[in-house]
């Protein structure tokens, strides 16, 4: 089944110690998105890839960074996590933005010590 | 600003007892509203799109309705496994989604 797959699903970090998370895709969407969600709130929006092309929104910190090496995987990166950066955070695919739907996988949730 | 607001907050049904989850919104063009299910520690599962005033679609025991300024989903019937957070995100003229934060829906035996 095409799918949404976020490594790892959960992890443990250090305060100040780097972290990766990463989502992968089968479904060949050209959209990519990161969202991050806290407790009992919705998804904050951090940062999309339109094949390339990068979007930053604007108030999302200059701690979390983003890479996309290929169409399929997507990596998002934590330089200093501070204890308010614990979340659980999204990865979602669409096949073009616009009105097409985004498909999210299961989510990595973040700990920091 | 756009914004998204979902009521009630939380909501407890006997299994069998229809109700509805309410998803009102002020958004500047308004392109689509989606309904999500998310169960904990996962992430949402695609429900339904709506697109224009008046549109209505089902799936199972969901029905989701739309107008000019707020968005039902309708549970007929509900059974424990519906029991899961129900988020209602529409998507504004900046192809943005802009999710309300949800309403926690609990359906006891």
């Amino acid at each position: 089944d095409a799918m949404v797959i976020q490594n790892p699903r959960y992890q443990v970090t250090q305060f100040g110690k780097p972290v990766t998370l990463s989502c992968s895709q089968t479904l060949n969407h050209n959209v990519m998105y990161w969202y991050q969600q806290k407790s009992s709130q919705a998804p904050k929006l951090l940062f999309h890839y339109y094949d390339k092309d990068f979007n930053n929104e604007a108030d999302t910190p200059d701690n979390f960074q983003s890479r996309r090496p290929n169409t399929s995987f997507c990596f998002l990166d934590i330089r200093s996590p501070g204890l308010g950066d614990a979340a659980m955070y999204l990865c979602a695919t669409s096949s073009r933005t616009g009105l097409d739907t985004q498909y999210f996988g299961p989510g990595t949730r973040l700990t920091v010590l | 600003e756009d914004q998204v607001t979902q009521s009630p907050e939380a909501l407890r049904l006997q299994e069998g007892e229809s109700s509805s989850l309410n998803c009102s919104y002020t958004v500047s063009g308004l392109r689509g509203l989606f309904w999500y299910r998310q169960d904990p520690g996962k992430g949402p599962e695609f429900l339904f799109t709506l697109y224009s005033a008046g549109e209505e679609k089902e799936k199972e025991r969901l029905k989701a309705t739309l107008t000019k300024k707020e968005s039902f989903l309708h549970i007929t019937a509900p059974k424990p496994e519906d029991s899961a957070t129900y988020l209602c995100a529409v998507q504004d003229n900046t192809d943005k989604l802009i999710f309300g934060t949800g309403t926690r829906l609990q359906v006891f035996p």
